[in-house]
């Protein structure tokens, strides 16, 4: 089945500064990579997401990218806010009726 | 429009007993899919339901199993319960058409097994 790694653990920055979040899958078919966002107590909820037929979509200061050569895809973060502060997941799915699957999280720490 | 609800909220149960939990999905949404989260492993598939049908299942032994009904609701279930079954428990619905869409999470079933 599909494995999605996720790095770093934890990510440390200065309000203000950028964050890179990084992701690599295993299964060439996957075609769907979406990003939730869980703060401390709350539900995941999806931030952004991107489909296999484009290489990045941006939404504000958030932005995915997708190497599908390399099978990575990374979140960008720009002009980090104490409210981006939570766990970021990734996750990879061939769609149909195939579950999700998740990297095991980023904890992003927005530094005042 | 209501978000997903789970009940309860929190459960204590001793190990070899069995718990069931609730999912409501939102209004219109057929899709339940349940995960599990623990600290350091993250999200993972349980299982997902589809018109009453379970659709896909994930790598976990039969002790989990579930059921949707006719209004979509869901339920999950774990019998003989052990130590490592203590984890957030959330359900996510979605339109249903494919996996390829946004899930609407729950709240989550905090679940401890002692």
């Amino acid at each position: 089945g599909e494995n999605v790694e996720q790095h770093p653990s934890t990510l440390s920055v200065q309000e203000g500064d950028s964050a890179v979040i990084k992701c690599t899958y295993s299964d060439s078919a996957s075609n769907y990579f979406p990003w939730y966002k869980q703060e401390l107590g709350k539900r995941p909820q999806l931030i952004i997401d991107i489909r296999s037929n484009v290489g990045e979509k941006k939404d504000q200061r958030i932005a995915v990218t997708l190497n599908k050569t390399a099978k990575h895809f990374s979140l960008h973060i720009t002009e980090t806010q104490p409210e981006d502060s939570a766990v970021y997941f990734c996750a990879a799915s061939k769609g149909g009726a195939d579950g999700l699957t998740f990297g095991k999280g980023t904890h992003l720490i927005i530094q005042p | 429009k209501a978000g997903v609800t789970q009940t309860p909220r929190y459960l204590i149960k001793t190990r070899g007993q069995q718990v069931t939990l609730s999912c409501s999905p939102i209004s219109g949404h057929r899709s339940v899919s349940w995960y599990q989260q623990t600290p350091g492993q993250g999200l993972q598939f349980l299982f997902e339901y589809f018109s009453e049908t379970q659709r896909n299942k994930g790598n976990f032994p039969g002790r989990f199993s579930g059921r949707q009904f006719s209004n979509s609701r869901s339920e999950m279930n774990v019998s003989t319960l052990e130590l490592g079954d203590s984890a957030l428990y959330l359900c996510a619905s979605s339109f249903g058409g494919t996996t390829n869409e946004k899930l609407f999470f729950g709240s989550g079933t905090q679940l401890s097994v002692l």
